[in-house]
């Protein structure tokens, strides 16, 4: 069975903190996509990676996608409160299914 | 683009009772469509992925019986929860991924309460 267990779970941190959060598997996977999820919503997607190494930016979140293709990361420079949320890494194979990771949420306090 | 909506976002219902929830791709053509089972703090359980004129695939545990979904057409998918008991109460989330596609985009959800 595929796992993604990310860290940390949970994350409660200061405005202007940076913080990185972990995604890792034992399988291999052919792409990693990253959510955010608010309360009472459904997740929206931030970003796909596909190629082991890969880092991608979107504003200041950076992803990083690990070499072997089993991990990932993803980390935020200067928080604000708005980054607030649950972030879900989900993994993709060979099938149209996703495996979505542990999940981490994380809280900016202003 | 690769807007989903749900209906509806929230409905309660008495035990014993069928309740359907709708999932459409509004500005594109879903190949394939996935219904997820979230509880409170905790990640996405995929339910069931269903291709458009096709049967639904369910995951292990999940009661095709209980969890009816029909994917009648390219941009829409309903899942109904049949006999309705407390314990199906739950956030319940679809998503719907384009021809080719890797991604998934997801509806903004629907919050089930059996009493």
């Amino acid at each position: 069975t595929q796992l993604l267990e990310q860290s940390p779970q949970f994350l409660s941190i200061q405005e202007g903190e940076n913080l990185t959060v972990y995604c890792n598997s034992s399988s291999v996977f052919s792409s990693l996509q990253w959510y955010r999820q608010e309360p009472g919503e459904g997740p929206v997607l931030l970003v796909t990676v596909v190629t082991g190494g890969e880092v991608k930016k979107l504003k200041r979140l950076t992803f990083q996608f690990g070499d072997a293709r089993k991990d990932s990361s993803l980390h935020i420079t200067a928080a604000q409160p708005g980054d607030t949320g649950l972030y879900l890494c989900a993994g993709g194979g060979n099938t149209d299914k996703l495996i979505f990771g542990t999940g981490t949420r994380l809280q900016v306090f202003p | 683009g690769a807007v989903v909506s749900q209906h509806p976002s929230r409905v309660i219902c008495k035990s014993g009772t069928s309740v359907k929830i709708e999932c459409r791709s509004l500005d594109f053509q879903a190949t394939t469509m996935f219904w997820y089972r979230q509880f409170p703090k905790q990640s996405l359980m995929l339910m069931a992925t269903s291709n458009e004129g096709s049967k639904a695939t369910y995951e292990q545990g999940v009661e095709k019986d209980k969890f009816l979904i029909n994917h009648a057409s390219l941009t829409l998918s309903t899942l109904t929860v049949t006999s309705a008991h407390p314990e199906d109460s739950s956030f319940y989330i679809c998503s719907a991924e384009g021809s080719g596609s890797v991604e998934q985009y997801f509806g903004p959800g629907t919050r089930l309460t059996v009493t």
